[in-house]
């Protein structure tokens, strides 16, 4: 099946410090969406990917679909409490109706 | 509007027993996904459905079955519990495969298998 991997597995960073993640797969991906999940809670969208080299912001997010179509990055720029959690990317390499691909998350800790 | 709704939130199983998880959208959305979450290790697909009497395997479907008899119902079926199947479990539905707005998840019912 298909395989995302997804880096760094963990972060610990200050307050105000910009972050980034990516992820790369296995195969070609026609999607990439990435996640954020909080404790107790399903991931909630933050940012859709559907073209290759296509750049995205969400406020201070920001994602691109790899122009290869078999990565993505997540940046946030200067990181705040709140943005404490875990960022999945997922994807998909054919029409989507067979589910989502996600990645081992990467899990974003913020020291004040 | 409640979105996707799971019921229970927990739940604790003894290594034998059946249970179903419920899972119910108020979105009138054709597809319907269940995963499942185990610690540091994603989401993998159980089961999915793109619409009413129509469901398919995803990538981990053993020891599990679903039904889909009206659009907004997809509950998962656990016929003998196995400590295996310890895991958060997420439900999810969206309108159309590849949709700008992404799946939307309901919060997870944690099952333990003791």
């Amino acid at each position: 099946g298909q395989q995302l991997n997804q880096s760094p597995q963990s972060m610990f960073i200050q307050e105000g410090e910009d972050v980034s993640m990516n992820c790369t797969s296995s195969s070609i991906f026609n999607t990439w969406l990435w996640y954020k999940q909080e404790p107790g809670e399903g991931p909630v969208l933050l940012i859709a990917l559907y073209k290759a080299g296509e750049l995205t912001s969400n406020g201070r997010l920001t994602a691109q679909f790899g122009i290869t179509r078999k990565d993505s990055f997540l940046n946030i720029s200067a990181s705040i409490p709140s943005d404490v959690g875990i960022y999945f990317c997922a994807g998909n390499s054919g029409g989507g109706a067979d589910g989502l691909t996600f990645g081992k998350g990467t899990h974003l800790i913020i020291q004040p | 509007n409640a979105g996707v709704t799971q019921t229970p939130k927990f739940r604790i199983l003894k290594i034998g027993q059946s249970m179903t998880l419920q899972c119910t959208q108020d979105m009138n959305h054709n597809y319907m996904y269940w995963y499942r979450q185990d610690p540091g290790m994603g989401l993998k697909l159980i089961y999915y459905s793109v619409g009413a009497g129509i469901t398919d395997k995803g990538e981990v479907p053993n020891g599990y079955n679903v039904s889909r008899s009206t659009t907004e119902d997809f509950p998962l079926r656990l016929e003998l519990a196995a400590p295996s199947q310890t895991s958060v479990y997420f439900c999810a539905s969206s309108y159309i495969p590849n949709s700008p707005s992404g799946y939307t998840f309901g919060s997870g019912t944690r099952l333990t298998v003791v």
